[in-house]
């Protein structure tokens, strides 16, 4: 599964856009962006995930970029509750259960 | 619906003591992945079942931690002769397709485990 590298940290005022960026420049042709979030004491969420194409679901947007190289998490409207840590992973054919979590961005969304 | 449910929520028990960790899927879940999670560390991958086999146990630290899941549901993670380092937050999850490439992973709020 390809290696990602994410900012350890962000900040972002209540009500605006929240732009989450994801480098994985090793990632293959079979391998989809996930994009998890942990919130403070609690268990790991399912944000979106894509391939190729830009996905948006009730949650959030996902660009991924023509190379596939990058990709941006977008919360349009950011609250305070989602404050948390979110991680993105690259997740191929070959995995099974073992994802690969890594540091995450913390967001903080400040009022 | 009903998430992924763990019980208990928290443990506290002697160093060299055996427990026994619950895990509720989402009802359907053919999948079902073991985690832990140290303070301040990041997720450990500990196993994962596909119905009831697991073909990935590869992430289970010594042969003092096992798991089971009977009637391709409920799963149990036991740890024997507890020891401090085995100290976690340990969480489960479930997803409706095998493999986290083809459906999300839905995950439990874990159950914390101290060792003293």
């Amino acid at each position: 599964d390809a290696k990602t590298t994410q900012p350890p940290s962000m900040d972002c005022a209540e009500g605006r856009a929240a732009n989450l960026p994801c480098n994985h420049s090793t990632i293959s042709g079979n391998e989809y962006v996930y994009w998890y979030r942990q919130i403070h004491s609690q268990g790991p969420q399912y944000i979106i995930h894509g391939l190729k194409n830009n996905e948006t679901n009730e949650m959030a947007s996902l660009i991924i970029t023509e190379d596939r190289k990058s990709s941006t998490l977008i919360l349009p409207h950011a609250t305070l509750r989602d404050t948390a840590v979110y991680y993105c992973i690259g997740i191929g054919g070959g995995s099974q259960g073992n994802l690969i979590f890594g540091k995450g961005t913390k967001l903080s969304v400040k009022p | 619906g009903a998430g992924v449910s763990q019980s208990p929520s928290n443990k506290v028990t002697e160093k060299g003591k055996d427990v026994e960790l619950r895990c509720d899927p989402i009802s359907g879940h053919t999948a079902l992945y073991w985690y832990r999670q140290s303070l301040g560390q990041g997720l450990e991958f500990l196993i994962y079942f596909q119905g009831n086999s697991a073909p990935d146990k590869s992430g289970l630290p010594s042969d003092r931690f096992s798991a089971e899941r009977t009637g391709g549901s409920v799963s149990t993670l036991t740890i024997q002769r507890t020891q401090q380092e085995d100290s976690a937050v340990y969480l489960c999850a479930s997803s409706s397709l095998g493999g986290a490439r083809n459906s999300p992973l839905h995950f439990g709020n874990g159950t914390r485990l101290t060792v003293t």
